[in-house]
């Protein structure tokens, strides 16, 4: 059971440059989210998921586009990356909000220059 | 809205107990904890409903004042173990977004 996996790990643009983050989870999930973590500021909530075919705006979502067209796959989007986004993404699943537990993958760390 | 977490954090000899603080402005119907690691993923700890008891997890213990919009994590005879930062996470009734607060850093020395 791999779980929740992100890819890439790791990633350096341009100012300017566009990528999409993909985060793919195997345990059947309903909810997915994007968090950024940067130092002093926590897991700030980018855009949320409830099911496929779903997506919902966050906390800080400008800049960031999300789509989930399958279950399992939650993709992150930056059309124009900007130095503002470097920072470390999390993506979450979680069953149901009762249950409550979510479980997170690895991290994305990105750089803009 | 994040939640706001208090203290920032927290320096803890093994076997001493501390509380961590989560407060929110919005009338909650949930609230999450959890630890990381440095350089780790976050991991779930426990979750307290609206209307639900006080929740425990080997000698680490959280309880709800729903009317306050309040949660506190316990950490008892704390170990080295339980150094990381923790996270309380909340949720409203009316959405299903999960905000975290901006952490405590917990560090326990021998």
């Amino acid at each position: 059971n791999a779980g929740v996996t992100q890819t890439p790990k790791f990633r350096v643009l341009k100012t300017g440059q566009s990528m999409t983050l993909l985060c793919a989870q195997d345990m059947n999930h309903e909810y997915m989210y994007w968090y950024r973590q940067d130092p002093g500021m926590g897991l700030r909530l980018i855009h949320y998921s409830v099911g496929e075919g779903t997506t919902a705006k966050g906390e800080v979502p400008d800049g960031y586009n999300v789509s989930r067209l399958k279950k399992q796959n939650f993709l992150l989007g930056l059309e124009s990356a900007a130095p503002s986004q470097t920072s470390v993404y999390f993506c979450a699943s979680g069953r149901d909000r009762d249950t409550g537990e979510l479980f997170f993958g690895e991290g994305s760390r990105l750089t803009v220059l | 809205q994040q939640p706001v977490q208090s203290p920032q954090a927290v320096i803890l000899r093994e076997g001493e107990d501390a509380v961590i603080n989560c407060s929110s402005s919005k009338a909650l119907y949930s609230v999450h904890w959890y630890r990381q690691k440095h350089g780790e993923a976050p991991v779930f700890l426990m979750i307290l409903l609206k209307g639900g008891e006080q929740k425990g997890h080997d000698k680490i213990s959280a309880s709800f004042n729903e009317k306050k919009q309040q949660s506190s994590l316990y950490l008892t005879a704390s170990q080295l173990s339980y150094s990381g930062t923790y996270f309380c996470g909340t949720e409203t009734a009316h959405d299903y977004k999960l905000s975290f607060g901006a952490g405590t850093t917990v560090t326990v020395r021998a």
